[in-house]
Order: C-alpha cells, then sequence, then structure tokens
C-alpha cells in the first residue's frame, strides 16, 4: 500500500528564519510527487510537481526537491503570508492520488 | 476565470437522507476527483473519473457514488449518509492527472 508520511506534523518560525519540511514516501512506481499549499478554509492550491530523483523547483521563497525516498520543501526567509499547511502527494501509476497529512507552517513576525 | 466550483459549500442533514454535492470545472478537464479531508488523516481519495462515463474507485468509496455524464460535471452522492461521513469535501479537475486544481470545498455535517 502506497504511504506519504510528512513531518513535523507542526512548525513555528520567525520571520526570516529558514526551514525544511519532509515528505517520505512508499510507493510502487512513482509517476509524479507533488506540493500543495492550503490555507484555512480554503481548496489546496498546486505549487510543484517533481518527476524524478535529483529534480528540483523553485517558485519565490520555496524550494521543492526529490530524491528516491522522500522530498523535502525548502523555505527560505520565509514572511507571515507563508504561513500555511503544505501538502505533499504521491501519484503511482494508477491516476490516484495519496496524501500526506501535512506539515502546518506558523510564520511570527 | 479557470475555477472548480462546488455547491453546496455548508451542509448539514439527518442521517438517511440522500443528498448530492454537484462539481462543475470550465477548464475542460479530462480528470475528475473527489476527497475528503480529515482531521489527522489529510485528504483521501473517494472517486476519481478519466473521463466522460469512466470512473473508479478511490481508496474510501464506501458510502458514496459518482457519474460523470458531462465532462464539466462530477457530482458527488451520499444515497444513506451517516454521522461517519461528516467531514470536508473537495471536488479537483486535471488536464493531464497530474497538478490537480481544487474546489473551495463543501463542509458536511450528518447529526
Amino acid at each position: 500500500e502506497d504511504q506519504v508520511t510528512q513531518s513535523p506534523e507542526a512548525l513555528r518560525l520567525q520571520e526570516g528564519e529558514s526551514s525544511s519540511l519532509n515528505c517520505s514516501y512508499t510507493v510502487s512506481g512513482l509517476r509524479g510527487l507533488f506540493w500543495y499549499r492550503q490555507d484555512p478554509g480554503k481548496g489546496p492550491e498546486f505549487l510543484f510537481t517533481l518527476y524524478s530523483a535529483g529534480e528540483e523547483k523553485e517558485k519565490e521563497r520555496l524550494k521543492a526537491t526529490l530524491t528516491k525516498k522522500e522530498s523535502f520543501l525548502h523555505i527560505t526567509a520565509p514572511k507571515p503570508e507563508d504561513s500555511a499547511t503544505y501538502l505533499c502527494a504521491v501519484r503511482t501509476n494508477d491516476y490516484k492520488l495519496s496524501f500526506g497529512a501535512g506539515t502546518t507552517v506558523t510564520v511570527r513576525a | 476565470e479557470a475555477q472548480v466550483t462546488q455547491n453546496p459549500r455548508y451542509l448539514i442533514t439527518v442521517t438517511g437522507k440522500k443528498l448530492t454535492v454537484t462539481c462543475s470545472q470550465n477548464m475542460n478537464h479530462e480528470y475528475m476527483s473527489w476527497y475528503r479531508q480529515d482531521p489527522g488523516l489529510g485528504l483521501r481519495q473517494i472517486y476519481y473519473s478519466m473521463n466522460v462515463e469512466v470512473t473508479d474507485k478511490g481508496d474510501v468509496p464506501e458510502g458514496y457514488k459518482v457519474s460523470r455524464k458531462e465532462k464539466r460535471n462530477f457530482p458527488l452522492i451520499l444515497e444513506s449518509p451517516s454521522p461517519n461521513q461528516t467531514s470536508l469535501y473537495f471536488c479537483a479537475s486535471s488536464l493531464t492527472g497530474y497538478g490537480y486544481t481544487f474546489g473551495s470545498g463543501t463542509r458536511l455535517t450528518v447529526v
């Protein structure tokens, strides 16, 4: 069975304090790993897709990386508006998406 | 504006009373999917569809039905809702089956 585990569950940061979120996965045949951002009361918002080990994607203060067993979402010099829950998901050979439980990031000014 | 529209946003109902949550997308996407989100469990896929008249079960399909008669619409049907179906529901669509666009969610309470 496909498994996606995110850590930590919650992360509190000072503005400007860089950190990383982890997403480890156990799947049979990875077809893509996705990062989403979810704000309270809203649907997830797509951030990145990573397809193969060694791939990296960047968007503003966020950078996602992928290895054969895990992905990291690095937040560089975060601002309060980066506060959200970050979700990781994997797609395998079928069309299913399996999500992790998420990491809730709070950035204090 | 490209979007996925779910209705209603909030719904309180009683056990056993059939209900339908509608989902519509205006992006001509092939793939559509339903998820439920519960605290500590994350998003779990209920059903997904690869095209009109093509649907398949996700991880938690019990107690739910779907249909895909038109490309833009993908309603979620609860024939006999129970309290354990109280949850936050999301519909999503994708052109390729990879990056999905999500709706704003439907918060369902079954009493």
